[in-house]
């Protein structure tokens, strides 16, 4: 069945570096993929999608590009802030039958220091 | 718009109690969806709902039940409470479940079951 993998976390950053957080997947067909953030106390919001190979993503300073060769949809940041501090999913969503049910990574947890 | 509203924010159950938790989306979304997210293993799927009046299972089903009356309501129920079943609960709604659509999330219901 249709997996995703994040890198194991947390992750603690200074403020102005730079942030990767690798993502892969499996899956069969053409999935959508996404990053969700969930800050302190809140529910999931979308970050940023691609939903075709080649596609790259990007919102409020994140990146992530749709590698099918290499099954990876790994997030980036130039220079993250303390306001960035918050956990992120990578998750895959599949169409069809699934009706766009999402397969969630477990969540890297992101803390920027000031 | 109030978008994705869950209540309640919080409960405490005894086990072999049981409890209904309540979802509203405002968005006149076709398909809804009930996630469990317990730490370190993301959020994992109880039951979708396609349309108004479908019901299907998810990845993990057992000790849950789902209605879907109304299009705008989904609900979840607990018959009789496990511990094995506290955990944080989010509802989300998308447009019509394909797979490039964005979820909507709610606030999420905290469970603690005694």
């Amino acid at each position: 069945g249709d997996s995703v993998t994040q890198m194991e976390g947390p992750v603690t950053l200074s403020e102005e570096a730079f942030l990767t957080i690798n993502c892969t997947y499996t899956a069969t067909g053409y999935p959508s993929l996404f990053w969700y953030v969930q800050y302190p106390g809140e529910g999931l919001q979308l970050l940023l999608k691609a939903t075709k190979a080649d596609d790259k993503g990007s919102n409020k300073g994140f990146e992530a590009t749709y590698r099918k060769e290499t099954t990876s949809f790994h997030l980036e940041k130039g220079s993250v802030q303390v306001s960035d501090s918050a956990v992120y999913f990578c998750a895959l969503g599949a169409g069809g039958t699934s009706y766009g049910k999402l397969t969630f990574g477990q969540g890297t947890i992101l803390t920027v220091h000031p | 718009n109030a978008g994705v509203t869950q209540t309640p924010k919080f409960q405490v159950l005894k086990t072999g109690q049981s409890m209904t938790l309540q979802c509203a989306q405002d968005m006149n979304h076709n398909s809804m969806y009930w996630y469990r997210q317990d730490p370190g293993m993301g959020l994992r799927l109880i039951y979708y709902s396609a349309s108004e009046g479908t019901t299907d299972k998810g990845e993990v089903p057992d000790g849950y039940n789902v209605s879907r009356l109304k299009k705008q309501n989904f609900l979840l129920g607990l018959e009789s409470a496990a511990p094995s079943q506290t955990s944080v609960y989010f509802c989300a709604s998308s447009y019509q479940g394909a797979r490039t659509d964005t979820q909507y999330f709610g606030p999420g219901t905290r469970l603690t079951v005694l």
